[in-house]
């Protein structure tokens, strides 16, 4: 079945340690995003890549970075986080076509920072 | 600014209808989105409207009022696997999708 993959879907660091996140697709969508979301509010855009384009939201700070080596997979790297980086990381993918894009989403990761 | 507004919690009888209403102002308009989310799950995608009217599927309808900037979704023969937070996003001009924070609906037996 062709869907969204986020590995893994819980992890635990450490204030300050780097830690990634992956996301792969197997639906062969265009467009890759990442979102946070913290309990109780919408899911908030950090960035998204149009093909190979990068695509920053204005709010979302330098300690978020993510790359896109191939169609299929896509990173989010937190170089220092937080305590108040600690959300669920919703990888999610569109085809963009000039009509709707449904965005669909893969299973989340949860963050627990220490 | 954009905004999206929708109530923060709504309570409902196993069995009964529920209608969840969300209004909106984006810069432009290009689709109205409706997502279902478990808890500590991910959203999935419920229904899209652009053009003004109601779309029905199964036990779930969508509606969009572009004129008003309003929308809702009906839920009918609720199940207590309805229980779930409900987000609203609209796709601006920029194909961007704004977010609602979600109605949280709760389903008493």
């Amino acid at each position: 079945d062709a869907m969204v993959i986020q590995n893994p879907r819980y992890q635990v660091t450490q204030f300050g340690k780097p830690v990634t996140l992956s996301c792969s697709q197997t639906l062969n969508h265009n467009v890759m995003y990442w979102y946070q979301q913290k309990s109780s509010q919408a899911p908030k855009l950090l960035f998204h890549y149009y093909d190979k384009d990068f695509n920053n939201e204005a709010d979302t700070p330098d300690n978020f970075q993510s790359r896109r080596p191939n169609t299929s997979f896509c990173f989010l790297d937190i170089r220092s986080p937080g305590l108040g980086d600690a959300a669920m990381y919703l990888c999610a993918t569109s085809f963009v076509a000039g009509g709707s894009d449904t965005q669909y989403f893969g299973p989340g990761t949860r963050l627990t920072v220490l | 600014g954009q905004n999206i507004d929708q109530p923060t919690e709504m309570t409902a009888t196993e069995g009964a209808i529920v209608q969840i209403n969300c209004t909106y102002q984006t810069s432009g308009f290009n689709g109205l989105f409706w997502y279902q989310q478990h808890a500590g799950e991910a959203p999935t995608f419920l229904s899209y409207n652009v053009l003004d009217g109601l779309e029905e599927k199964g036990r779930f309808s969508s509606f969009l009022s572009r004129s008003k900037g309003y929308s809702y979704l009906l839920l009918k023969e609720l199940q207590m696997k309805d229980s779930a937070s409900y987000l609203c996003a609209v796709q601006d001009s920029n194909y961007q999708l704004i977010w609602g924070a979600g109605t949280k609906l709760i389903i008493k037996p």
